[in-house]
């Protein structure tokens, strides 16, 4: 059964900080990898998909990497700002027939003015 | 984009009574939804996988008799919690995507229905 597990779970950077976000997953028989934002008490915002052939997705200040060997995705938020703070969530996604999104925890992120 | 609507954003209920929670896809046709529930501080969880024309697929441990799914068209389906009860109250999410991506494209979310159970 997959498992995905974010580090760390809440993080609080100063304004203009780059950061790293990090995911972990147990089974490698992904078919892609989905970074997500919420804001509070609302849904969640597509941020990057890494398909299970790539290495890494773009999308202007951000950037996810993917190794399914090692069972990790990073995402890396450049020069970062107060309206980036939100919690972060990043799923994997089967090849079953359902196909269904597993979730982490998230981690929680703050970035001060 | 591709946009999906969830209603109601908040809803407040007695025990015991019922809540039916909307999930339409505004711009696509989706013959399949998610329905995913969300506690303080944990991951989203899959409750089950809403097919139009079908009945839903339940995930383990999710009552089927309790949380009653209809995906009677192709742009809406509906979570309805019966017998609502204090440990129901959740933030309850719903996703969908246009057919035919074949997993290649990302989901769409609703914003959330956040229930609380009095």
């Amino acid at each position: 059964k997959q498992e995905v597990t974010q580090i760390p779970a809440a993080l609080s950077v100063p304004e203009g900080e780059n950061l790293v976000l990090n995911c972990s997953f147990t089974d490698s028989a992904i078919y892609n990898l989905q970074w997500f934002r919420q804001d509070p008490g609302k849904g969640l915002t597509s941020l990057l998909l890494i398909q299970s052939s790539q290495r890494e997705q773009t999308s202007g200040r951000l950037n996810a990497s993917l190794d399914k060997s090692s069972g990790r995705s990073t995402l890396y938020i450049a020069a970062s700002q107060p309206g980036d703070s939100a919690t972060y969530l990043c799923a994997s996604r089967g090849s079953g027939s359902q196909g269904n999104l597993i979730f982490g925890k998230g981690t929680k992120l703050s970035v001060k003015p | 984009g591709a946009v999906v609507s969830q209603h109601p954003s908040r809803v407040i209920c007695k025990s015991g009574t019922s809540v039916k929670i909307e999930c339409r896809s505004l711009d696509f046709q989706a013959t399949t939804m998610f329905w995913y529930r969300q506690f303080p501080k944990q991951s989203l969880m899959l409750m089950a996988t809403s097919n139009e024309g079908s009945k839903a697929t339940y995930e383990q441990g999710v009552e089927k008799d309790k949380f009653l799914i209809n995906h009677a068209s192709l742009t809406l389906s509906t979570l309805t919690v019966t017998s609502a009860h204090p440990e129901d109250s959740s933030f309850y999410i719903c996703s969908a995507e246009p057919p035919g991506t074949v997993y290649n494209s990302p989901l769409h979310f609703g914003n959330g229905t956040r229930l609380t159970v009095t």
